[in-house]
């Protein structure tokens, strides 16, 4: 399966400011990434398809101008959590769709992001 | 709509038994169905998956999932559970209307008991 990194793993910042975090396919290029936030003791939840080279395709109820997404090459997409509060405080996981056909996800190691 | 039950927040096994982390599942058409596990604050790993052909699929960690369509269900099963199975694991389903997303299930907590 492909190989994806998560950088930072971890993340404490002040509310209000941004943060950076970058989802990397490490030995196959990725046409498609996905981005999702997991609240504790819960489930994985969609919030966008990242696409190389075009606008990502954002799931209901996910603010873009919120978290904003770029996938510039086939091996790098980054999320950006603009103004971040207390409420954005999640664990953000990249995946990349693998390449047999039968869209199996290989995920990153996850982003755990606090706001203060 | 594409959608994936699992009704067990949490199966509890003693080490040695046998285990089954259950699933069922409503999608429009043919299902694509997955399963995988997560650890501790960490990204989940895939363990196998069901397309097409023989009902029992074999995976990853010397797990094994049945797919049975008259119940609409795909169980996670291992014949002799280990303490290092104990986590998380997730069942999805792929999105009828996008080829690459999926949705998971609300995920069950497997703890294996020395």
């Amino acid at each position: 399966g492909a190989v994806v990194s998560q950088h930072p793993s971890w993340v404490i910042c002040k509310s209000g400011t941004s943060v950076k975090i970058e989802c990397r396919s490490l030995d196959f290029q990725a046409t498609t990434m996905f981005w999702y936030r997991q609240f504790p003791k819960q489930s994985l939840m969609l919030m966008a398809t990242s696409n190389e080279g075009s606008k990502a395709t954002y799931e209901q109820g996910v603010e873009k101008d919120k978290f904003l997404i770029n996938h510039a090459s086939l091996t790098l997409s980054t999320l950006t959590v603009t103004s971040a509060h207390p409420e954005d405080s999640s664990f953000y996981i990249c995946s990349v769709v693998g390449t047999s056909g039968y869209n199996e996800q290989f995920f990153g190691p996850g982003t755990r992001l606090t706001v203060l | 709509a594409q959608s994936v039950a699992q009704p067990e927040d949490q199966v509890n096994v003693a080490e040695g038994n046998p285990l089954t982390v259950k699933c069922t599942y409503s999608v429009s058409g043919n299902p694509y169905l997955f399963w995988y596990v997560q650890y501790p604050n960490r990204g989940l790993q895939f363990l196998l998956k069901y397309i097409t052909g023989d009902n029992l699929v074999k995976g990853s960690y010397g797990f094994e999932a049945e797919f049975n369509k008259s119940q609409t269900s795909f169980h996670l099963k291992k014949p002799s559970a280990l303490v290092s199975d104990s986590a998380l694991y997730f069942c999805a389903v792929r999105y009828y209307s996008s080829a690459s997303k999926i949705i998971f299930g609300s995920g069950t907590r497997l703890s294996i008991r020395p």
